[in-house]
């Protein structure tokens, strides 16, 4: 089984509509992270979290909102979509020494 | 401000064909860089990593070089394949902090 997973991995939806990614990993890592990539614009941190009760914005976290449920499940949420949001998300997880292992990612397109 | 510059943007290479990708920081402190390699569609897969007293290390046909005097680093690709088609991304990290800085990597295309 893969060590970092995204739910979905794609998604359409409409402008207004909120939804929600999830990401679980089974590394037993307390570092998770949430990133949006945009042609041309690489990898943007959205949120992280080092650990259940800790929660922290990323450069870009306007119009997002995230959920760290336990230490393997951290979600992500848009509350309104809009059209910008459209991107590939990616979750990540690290600990002290590691480097930074990345979900498959979910394509959302926002209409 | 901690910035990641990675050059060529693209590059077009023949199949069996050696490069050299760029990458040049302004991260402080330093703690390590790393390569990333992200095939389309798909997550980055670390290729390697350095840390301050590190200036080669390889993995495969993949060689990466520090200078961390001059805040470059670059990565080499050996005998190039088709599979090697993908973006490499270039991500140095801080110490004190967790939170990398990436690069926007560098679009490798490698023709038959």
């Amino acid at each position: 089984d893969a060590d970092v997973t995204q739910t979905p991995r794609n998604r359409i939806t409409k402008t207004g509509k909120r939804i929600m990614l999830e990401c679980s990993q089974t590394k037993g890592h307390d570092r998770m992270y949430w990133y949006r990539q945009d042609p041309g614009l690489g990898l943007r941190l959205i949120y992280y979290s080092f650990d259940v009760k800790d929660i922290n914005k990323g450069e870009i976290s306007d119009g997002y909102s995230v959920s760290r449920q336990a230490q393997a499940k951290f979600s992500l949420s848009l509350e309104s979509a809009i059209p910008n949001q459209t991107a590939l998300y990616f979750c990540a997880t690290s600990d002290m020494t590691d480097g930074q292992y990345f979900g498959p990612g979910t394509r959302l397109l926002v209409l | 401000k901690n910035q990641v510059e990675q050059s060529p943007q693209s590059l077009i290479i023949l199949e069996g064909k050696n490069c050299t990708l760029q990458c040049n920081y302004t991260v402080s402190p330093f703690s390590n860089l790393r390569w990333y390699k992200q095939d389309t569609g798909r997550g980055p897969v670390s290729l390697t990593i350095m840390t301050f007293s590190e200036n080669t290390k390889s993995n495969g046909r993949y060689t990466a070089t520090l200078d961390a005097d001059t805040k470059q680093s670059s990565l080499h690709i050996t005998a190039s394949q088709l599979s090697d088609s993908a973006s490499y991304i270039c991500v140095v990290s801080n110490r004190g902090s967790y939170i990398p800085t990436f690069g926007r990597g560098t679009s490798l295309i490698v023709h038959p």
